[in-house]
């Protein structure tokens, strides 16, 4: 069957770094999505993996681990403007409920 | 860049009557086109996925008499809710990419928010 567990809620400090996770199950696999969203707003690509390993875009990083399930995305020198949903997509068809990321000062 | 546009943003309507939502890839050609579902606090859900001159296929549990959609060019699909009720209320998205496979990224029109009374 398909699954994506993330969690739910995270709170993280303006200039830190902030790793939420992802794990998935899927049959057949082409590839880890992440996506932000702002509320009442639709989603936007931050990244994506298909192969193991960390993919850099400036803040933003995202891992994977194929054999594990496994994803996280990065953010480094968070701003107050990243507070948003944060939405892992396997395949691009099956989405987890999102992790809100709040920043705070 | 890879624009999607989506119309109209949002809609309030009276229970018993249909909406139409436009999606449209603006410069690109689309292929595949997706749509969702979100509620509030809740994650997107895949309603369907639309190919340009063929039948959509539904997700479990959507029924396609009710949502309609239309994939009449490569650059537009139309979802229609028939009869609406109160319960269709929703933030109702659109997503094309320009690949297949699902290795491509999804370009996201604005969402519609759909208010049925």
């Amino acid at each position: 069957g398909q699954n994506i567990d993330q969690p739910t809620e995270m709170t993280a400090t303006e200039g830190a770094i902030v790793q939420i996770n992802c794990t998935y199950q899927t049959s057949g696999f082409n590839g880890l999505f992440w996506y932000q969203q702002h509320a009442g707003e639709a989603p936007t690509f931050l990244s994506y993996n298909v192969l193991d390993g960390l993919e850099e875009k400036g803040r933003f990083s995202s891992f994977l681990s194929r054999s594990k399930g496994y994803s996280y995305l990065l953010l480094k020198e968070l701003q107050m403007k990243d507070s948003a949903s944060y939405l892992c997509g396997a395949n691009n068809l099956f989405f987890g409920t999102g992790t809100r990321l709040t920043v705070i000062p | 860049g890879a624009v999607v546009s989506q119309h109209p943003s949002w809609v309030i309507c009276k229970s018993g009557t249909s909406v139409k939502i436009e999606c449209r890839s603006l410069d690109f050609q689309a292929t595949t086109m997706f749509w969702y579902r979100q509620f509030p606090k809740q994650s997107l859900m895949l309603m369907a996925t639309s190919n340009e001159g063929s039948k959509a296929t539904y997700e479990q549990g959507v029924e396609k008499d009710k949502f309609l959609i239309n994939h009449a060019s490569l650059t537009l699909s139309t979802l229609t809710v028939t009869s609406a009720h109160p319960e269709d209320s929703s933030f109702y998205i659109c997503s094309a990419t320009k690949g297949q496979g699902g290795r491509s990224p999804l370009h996201f029109g604005n969402g519609t928010r759909l208010t049925v009374t």
